[in-house]
């Protein structure tokens, strides 16, 4: 069964950082690229990042580029979101999810809250 | 990298069918057959219902299905249950090499 499981969210003073994980098992990780989705209170998805399989590339949205980082340690089924510079604008549920070849998220994870607020 | 345009609900009773709509551009919906459809209901993750614009997983029944013109993807409930009732989210793979979310849109089953 694929599983996600998201961690290190929590409550951070504006212009600190945060890093997310992502503990992935049930499946071949290192075959996969992944992806990082958030969702602000009461709003709706928004793509912020992905990586492909064996981190040669990747991509963020406009939003974070310059901010966040992602990154992926494949010996250990580990996806990674380093998030510097936080605004309130930041404040989300963090999604991780699995991408496939067609650009489509299969299995996501449950969330992790992130709270920018002094 | 705007957001897809997706109505922001639509309603329906029991039974009837529903689309929603999903409009984008031509380096998104209309350059590429790579749109997806997630449904979400409150308080979980969204959940994978339609991809590569009409194919379902094998857990969706068919009452879903999707479909795709020009710039407009869409996607139809037919034979609406109580059950349906969430939000639904469309996206798309962009010229960017990015993924695109469509705006959301609550079904409302009266």
């Amino acid at each position: 069964e694929v599983r996600l499981v998201e961690s290190g969210g929590g409550l951070v003073r504006p212009g600190g950082s945060l890093r997310l994980s992502c503990a992935a098992s049930g499946f071949t990780f290192n075959t996969y690229s992944m992806n990082w989705v958030r969702q602000a209170p009461g709003k709706g998805l928004e793509w912020v990042s992905s990586i492909t399989s064996s981190s040669s590339f990747t991509y963020y949205a406009d939003s974070v580029k310059g901010r966040f980082t992602v990154s992926r340690d494949n010996a250990n089924n580990l996806l990674f979101l380093q998030m510097d510079s936080l605004t309130v604008e930041d404040t989300a549920l963090y999604f991780c999810a699995r991408r496939r070849v067609t650009y489509y998220l299969d299995h996501w994870g449950q969330g992790a809250l992130v709270t920018v607020s002094s | 990298q705007s957001a897809l345009t997706q109505p922001p609900s639509v309603a329906g009773s029991p039974g009837q069918s529903v689309t929603i709509s999903c409009t984008g551009t031509n380096f998104d919906i209309g350059a590429y057959n790579r749109v997806s459809w997630y449904q979400q209901s409150p308080g979980t993750a969204p959940k994978l219902i339609i991809y590569e614009v009409s194919n379902r997983p094998s857990r969706v029944p068919d009452r879903f299905s999707g479909s795709k013109s020009a710039n407009t993807a869409s996607l139809n409930i037919s034979g609406l249950l109580a059950e349906d009732e969430a939000d639904y989210y469309c996206s798309s793979y962009t010229s960017s090499d990015t993924i695109v979310f469509g705006t959301g849109t609550k079904v409302t089953v009266l």
